[in-house]
């Protein structure tokens, strides 16, 4: 059973435009969501997170944004650059679940030049 | 520098050979995982360990072994592996018990198993 879902497994942006990655979740108990970024043969990195509390969050050019009522979230990189091609997994926690991780499946975004 | 560091990068095995990745995090977290990522799947949680007890165990098979002697290092013991024991295995740390758990990732330890 999946409970954290990416269903686009990659995105072709143009370099200088937006790229939006999209991630849904089925368990409503989950309370903290994270977005990490992976290069081939490196460990994932964080990028940024949100509490269920809020329903944006801003850091530079990444801003997650969360709509609990769809159990959905996703990830805006404004202007995309071509450092930002990588896999970007998404994973929810919660305290319930003692904030262990679940991670989606991943999304490979290409940002071209 | 992640804070997270983990060795070898590289291991290859034969499936009767003994082995086992190191990791060591600089972070103060009292939290330690075991991940293992395979082709086109989700990394998957295997091990936690809590203020250095084993916490969570997702039902992985008994040839991987895990120790962790203080708060700052976490061993992964191997043993008769299978070619399909292949993967990257990544370690992380986090510090519980505060609002969200960020975790932290080492680099990961490619194994390939022959």
């Amino acid at each position: 059973d999946q409970q954290v879902k990416q269903n686009s497994p990659s995105l072709s942006v143009q370099e200088g435009r937006i790229s939006i990655l999209n991630c849904d979740y089925t368990n409503s108990m989950f309370d903290y969501f994270l977005w990490y970024k992976k290069y081939p043969a490196e460990g994932p990195t964080f990028l940024i997170s949100i509490s269920s509390i809020k329903d944006k969050n801003e850091d530079g050019r990444f801003t997650v944004f969360l709509n609990k009522s769809a159990k959905h979230l996703s990830l805006h990189i404004v202007p995309s650059q071509p450092g930002d091609s990588a896999v970007y997994f998404c994973a929810a926690s919660s305290i319930q679940g003692a904030q262990k991780l679940v991670f989606g499946q991943g999304t490979r975004l290409t940002i071209n030049p | 520098e992640t804070g997270v560091t983990q060795t070898p990068r590289h291991l290859v095995m034969g499936m009767t050979n003994k082995k086992s990745l190191k990791c060591e995090q600089h972070l103060g977290h009292n939290a330690m995982y075991w991940y293992k990522q395979s082709a086109k799947k989700p990394l998957e949680l295997m091990f936690v360990y809590s203020l250095e007890e084993r916490v969570e165990n997702n039902s992985v098979p008994s040839r991987f072994s895990p120790e962790c002697p203080n708060s700052s290092h976490l061993f992964l013991h191997l043993h008769t592996l299978q070619p399909e024991d292949s993967a990257l295995y990544l370690c992380a740390s986090s510090q519980q018990g505060i609002p969200g758990n960020t975790i932290y990732f080492g680099e990961g330890s490619w194994l390939t198993v022959v």
